[in-house]
């Protein structure tokens, strides 16, 4: 099946520094790729949709700036949590599509990034 | 706002039980239902997509059921093992969201302990 790899699994910051995540699709090409974040006894949340030469697209209330998504090749997204605050430290998880964005095309997810921000 | 339930939160059943557990959607605007099994540590990982009233599909000892008209679905596991304890998710595919995106929303899921 196919593989998506997340880097790094685990990251601890100071309050306002930024931090970059990797998601990349290691035996698959994905033109979009899907970041939900996840609150402790909550629900996955869709935080964007990044795509592969293109500007992402956001969901309401989750802000663009704070949130970079670059899709710069076929394989890889990144996410940069900027200046981040201890509000943000959550669960970060990337998905990739098997083939289109049709209601039953299965997700391949990532194994998700803890970011904890002192 | 969309929601999805999943009932319950968690449970905990004896090695060779069979356990249940439910999902609950929006049962208007209905395009397909995802279950997936997350382990600790790891990537979740699909288990069964389902989209037509009625329909059944099964994997081994899993199986799940799906009533889009009355917005539930569940998932049966078959004599648990030690191996079967995972968090269960579910996703509902509402279509395209306002901002254009066509994201799952997700339940919180049902976690699974089984005790060998």
């Amino acid at each position: 099946g196919a593989v998506v790899s997340q880097h790094p699994s685990r990251v601890i910051c100071k309050s306002g520094t930024s931090v970059k995540i990797e998601c990349r699709s290691l035996d698959f090409q994905a033109t979009t790729m899907f970041w939900y974040r996840q609150f402790p006894k909550q629900s996955l949340m869709l935080m964007a949709t990044s795509n592969e030469g293109s500007k992402a697209t956001y969901e309401q209330g989750v802000e663009k700036d704070k949130f970079l998504i670059n899709h710069a090749s076929l394989t890889l997204s990144t996410l940069t949590v900027t200046s981040a605050h201890p509000e943000d430290s959550s669960f970060y998880i990337c998905s990739a599509p098997s083939r289109g964005l049709r209601a039953t095309d299965t997700q391949y997810f990532g194994p998700g990034t803890r970011l904890t921000v002192l | 706002i969309l929601n999805v339930e999943q009932s319950p939160q968690s449970l905990h059943v004896q090695e060779g039980d069979s356990t249940n557990f439910t999902c609950s959607f929006p049962s208007s605007n209905f395009y397909a239902l995802h279950w997936y099994r997350w382990e600790t540590a790891k990537s979740p990982e699909a288990l069964f997509v389902m989209t037509l009233n009625g329909d059944e599909k099964k994997k081994g000892r899993i199986s799940a059921t799906l009533n889009t008209k009355e917005g539930y679905s569940y998932l049966y596991i078959k004599g648990s093992q030690p191996e079967d304890s995972a968090t269960y998710l579910c996703a509902f595919y509402p279509g395209a969201t306002i901002s254009g995106n066509t994201p799952l929303v997700f339940g919180k899921g049902t976690r699974l302990s089984v005790i060998a």
